[in-house]
């Protein structure tokens, strides 16, 4: 069965610095989606890939998808408090069917 | 963008009773909704595909009996836990996709406890 490995678990950086976050898959996907939450809250959309080698950014928000597409990160420049959640990434090796299989996810805290 | 709402957010119930909660795409049409579960402290486990106008398909080890679900329409799925017990106590989260190979949108999630 597909697995998709997420790291780091948990992260904590100073206001204003740069991180990394990645996404492993152990088949190869049809689609990559990355998305934040807040514990106990809906999940929000940030970013699909479906490309090899795809790369996406949204303000302070870049995604990238292998040329592979079994791995995935999501970088994100001078971080915010704003930024602090719980960030997913779900993968869609069924055939683009919609149905995903999540990472274990990667709890980000900024310190002020 | 697209917007996926569910309801209740939160509710409490009794073992042995039922519970519904509803999923709805506000500005799309959605034929295909997804259900997730998820435990504290855990990530999101895809319980069924809900499809319009027809039988939803239920992920293995999923109770299909327990876990009911109705696509009545191209804007609203509804699961509904039934008899619930405090094993079922969950966050139950759906997803809708804006068009055939669009983005896939979450709702913001039905915390269900069971007493």
């Amino acid at each position: 069965s597909q697995e998709l490995e997420q790291s780091p678990q948990s992260l904590i950086v100073q206001e204003g610095k740069n991180l990394t976050i990645n996404c492993t898959s152990s088949k190869t996907l049809y689609g990559l989606y990355w998305y934040k939450q807040k514990y106990g809250e809906g999940l929000i959309f940030l970013m699909m890939l479906q490309k090899g080698g795809e790369e996406k950014s949204h303000e302070k928000i870049t995604a990238k998808l292998d040329e592979k597409k079994q791995q995935s990160s999501l970088h994100i420049t001078a971080s915010q408090p704003s930024h602090a959640g719980i960030y997913l990434c779900g993968g869609d090796g069924s055939g683009n069917t919609g149905k995903l299989i999540f990472g274990q996810g990667t709890t980000l805290q900024v310190k002020p | 963008g697209a917007v996926v709402s569910q309801h209740p957010s939160r509710v409490i119930c009794k073992s042995g009773t039922s519970v519904k909660i509803e999923c709805r795409s506000l500005d799309f049409q959605a034929t295909t909704m997804f259900w997730y579960r998820q435990f504290p402290k855990q990530s999101l486990m895809l319980m069924a595909t809900s499809n319009e106008g027809s039988k939803a398909t239920y992920e293995q080890g999923v109770e299909k009996d327990k876990f009911l679900i109705n696509h009545a329409s191209l804007t609203l799925s509804t699961l509904t836990v039934t008899s619930a017990h405090p094993e079922d106590s969950s966050f139950y989260i759906c997803s809708a996709r804006a068009g055939g190979a669009g983005e896939l949108f979450f709702g913001e999630g039905s915390r269900l406890t069971v007493l």
